[in-house]
């Protein structure tokens, strides 16, 4: 089951950053929070994942409050093309399972 | 490189009918393979999942079953559809248990009438 609470939707307006908020108030120290979107009838793709400490990459930006309970996704400046489902998950590193939930599903406004 | 493919892209079943939708990969060794469903205008569903040829972990009770019978091949059964196995399938792997990152398939639109 997913171990997380996001909200249903979003709305961003272009080249605003797009935060996008996920609580996970039961993690485990050994659990990763990682981030998916799903763009509309196509398989969810990989965004970034963490532990404990902020992370950034090409695509995003990753910040995890000390308490791990609550962490936020921020796509600096947002396209019309990163209008999908956004899915926050809590796994460990070594687990099988991922359990996507039903995301958010952020929509970027021109 | 890697690629997973999965097929067909869309079916159209009646109720009571079989299906088999067929997923394989490319360019990696000892998978792990997902299966999940996605019913319209709702999350992704983890079926099955399996960590090696002839392992299958079901996730979830159903008129569904799944088998790996090669190492890159993944297939997902039903002897008698049901219409609320109406949705979007998607196929999944991951290169090693310590992998973060998932990789879809292009998925099957089914539809069950």
């Amino acid at each position: 089951d997913a171990k997380t609470t996001q909200p249903t939707s979003m709305d961003c307006a272009e080249g605003r950053a797009a935060n996008l908020p996920c609580n996970h108030s039961t993690i485990s120290g050994n659990e990763y929070v990682y981030w998916y979107r799903q763009i509309h009838s196509q398989g969810p793709q990989y965004i970034i994942h963490g532990l404990k400490n902020n992370e950034t990459n090409e695509m995003a930006s990753l910040i995890i409050t000390e308490d791990r309970k609550s962490s936020t996704l921020i796509l600096p400046h947002a396209t019309l093309r990163d209008t999908a489902v956004y899915y926050c998950i809590v796994r460990v590193l070594t687990g099988n399972q991922f359990y996507f939930g039903t995301g958010t599903s952020l929509t970027v406004i021109p | 490189s890697q690629t997973i493919h999965q097929w067909p892209a869309t079916l159209v079943q009646p109720v009571g009918s079989p299906l088999s939708l067929e997923c394989t990969v490319e360019g990696t060794s000892n998978p792990n393979l997902y299966w999940y469903r996605q019913a319209a205008g709702r999350g992704l569903q983890l079926l099955f999942y399996s960590v090696g040829i002839g392992q299958i972990s079901s996730e979830v009770p159903q008129n569904l079953s799944a088998s790996r019978p090669q190492d890159r091949q993944f297939i997902l059964s039903s002897k008698k559809l049901l219409l609320s196995d109406s949705g979007f399938y998607l196929c999944a792997y991951t290169g090693t248990v310590f992998s973060y990152e998932q990789y879809f398939g292009p998925g099957t639109r089914l539809t069950v009438t």
